[in-house]
């Protein structure tokens, strides 16, 4: 069974500032696919970024990056240059072999003009 | 581009009432797709799923079910709702080497 864990449930960030979202997980698959996805107020959720498990770089996506460490099982978000359309809750997903995502319970960010 | 559709947007339903919600997807074909359930403020919850016509498994023992008579359409149905059905219910569309997920805009279900 797969676990997705968001440890922190709520962040607020000033806008143009850094923020950064943890998410730790627990597989016993070697092959696997990590996701964060945000969900913004009307409720539709959009994929942030992705990360293949078995690539050693780390995924970045315009001013979203992500700290993946194997070893851990860790799986950060990092948003840069926050902005006001950045406030939105953010799920941490892993998907496994059979084409199933795991969610993590979400972190709601508020970016503050 | 892909598009994922759902229908109704909202609905309020009386406890015991059926219950029919549709997902249709365009610009793929033989997609993976999925049926979730999100109550407020909380995680999504994986009800079923198809990896093809007439292909479904269910997550959840519950009195929800799930069809897929077409490639691109995939149902989520009930006989009698239960007040405790209510939420927000997404489908999505799985493709791609990824197997990435994308999601519909969702049903918001009240069951009074």
């Amino acid at each position: 069974a797969q676990t997705v864990t968001q440890s922190q449930p709520e962040m607020s960030v000033q806008e143009a500032e850094t923020v950064t979202l943890s998410c730790t997980y627990d597989t016993s698959e070697n092959n696997y696919y990590l996701f964060w996805y945000k969900q913004p107020p009307s409720r539709q959720m959009i994929l942030v970024i992705r990360q293949e498990a078995y690539k050693q770089q780390n995924a970045t996506e315009n001013r979203f990056s992500v700290n993946f460490q194997k070893a851990a099982k860790s799986f950060s978000l990092k948003i840069s240059d926050s902005q006001l359309g950045d406030t939105a809750m953010y799920f941490c997903a892993l998907r496994s072999n059979d084409y199933k995502l795991s969610f993590g319970a979400g972190t709601t960010v508020t970016v503050r003009a | 581009s892909q598009t994922i559709h759902q229908w109704p947007a909202t609905l309020v339903q009386p406890v015991g009432s059926p219950l029919s919600l549709e997902c249709t997807v365009e610009g793929t074909s033989n997609p993976n797709l999925y049926w979730y359930r999100q109550a407020a403020g909380r995680g999504l919850q994986l009800l079923f799923y198809s990896v093809g016509i007439g292909q479904i498994s269910s997550e959840v023992p519950q009195n929800l079910s799930a069809s897929r008579p077409q490639d691109r359409q995939f149902i989520l149905s009930s006989k009698k709702l239960l007040l405790s059905d209510s939420g927000f219910y997404l489908c999505a569309m799985g493709t791609g080497g990824y197997g990435t997920q994308y999601f519909g805009p969702g049903t918001r279900l009240t069951v009074l």
